[in-house]
């Protein structure tokens, strides 16, 4: 079936410093991509999104790009600050109609002053 | 605009007893789903409703767990007898019209605890 891996955490980096949370997928047929980001005592929210091969998504200074060839989505952004501190998930959502969403297992990120 | 609605945010039980929770979803959204996370996780479907069928609930145990949309809008997540096992947080989603992608809208979740 379909599966999402990411870069085991925790990941701890200094304001400002570049970040990348690693994506790879498994899926039949050209799933949709979306990074969803839960803060601290909050619900997921939708961070950004990818619907086909070349696609960037971005938002919040935030970037992926769907890379079909090596099946990665991966999440970075060039300089993080202490509010960029959550839970960071990667996912997928076949097109078959179904809607649902696979996800991974999560990236706690700790941004330090 | 309200998001989606869970209650309660937290329930701790002894093991046996049944619980269930509650959604709200935002106004308007035909879908609604249940998902069950476990710590250190990413959350897992358990069931999806369009209106008020159950479209996908493979994922759902039936032995013990049961769930229902009334009138297409709120839904009820139960568990009966609860089991260790079922410690995890339980979050209610929601999308609109259905079509090839609609962003799903996540409630804070019930955090279960099983003693």
């Amino acid at each position: 079936g379909d599966s999402v891996t990411q870069m085991e955490g925790p990941v701890t980096l200094s304001e400002e410093a570049f970040l990348t949370i690693n994506c790879t997928y498994t899926a039949t047929g050209y799933p949709s991509l979306f990074w969803y980001v839960q803060y601290p005592g909050e619900g997921l929210q939708l961070l950004l999104k990818a619907t086909k091969a070349d696609d960037k998504g971005s938002n919040k200074g935030f970037e992926a790009t769907y890379r079909k060839e090596t099946t990665s989505f991966h999440l970075e952004k060039g300089s993080v600050q202490v509010s960029d501190s959550a839970v960071y998930f990667c996912a997928l959502s076949d097109l078959q109609g179904a809607q649902k969403l696979v996800f991974g297992q999560g990236t706690r990120l700790t941004i330090n002053p | 605009e309200a998001g989606v609605v869970q209650s309660p945010r937290y329930k701790i039980i002894e093991k046996k007893q049944p619980v269930a929770f509650w959604c709200n979803p935002i106004s308007g959204h035909n879908t609604l789903y249940w998902y069950l996370q476990n710590l250190g996780q990413g959350p897992e479907l358990l069931i999806r409703y369009e209106n008020e069928e159950a479209v996908d609930d493979s994922q759902l145990p039936k032995d013990r767990f049961s769930a229902e949309r009334l009138k297409g809008v709120d839904s009820t997540l139960k568990i009966q007898p609860a089991e260790l096992g079922d410690s995890a947080v339980y979050l209610c989603a929601s999308s609109g019209t259905s079509g090839r992608y609609n962003e799903q809208f996540f409630g804070p979740g019930t955090r279960l605890t099983v003693l």
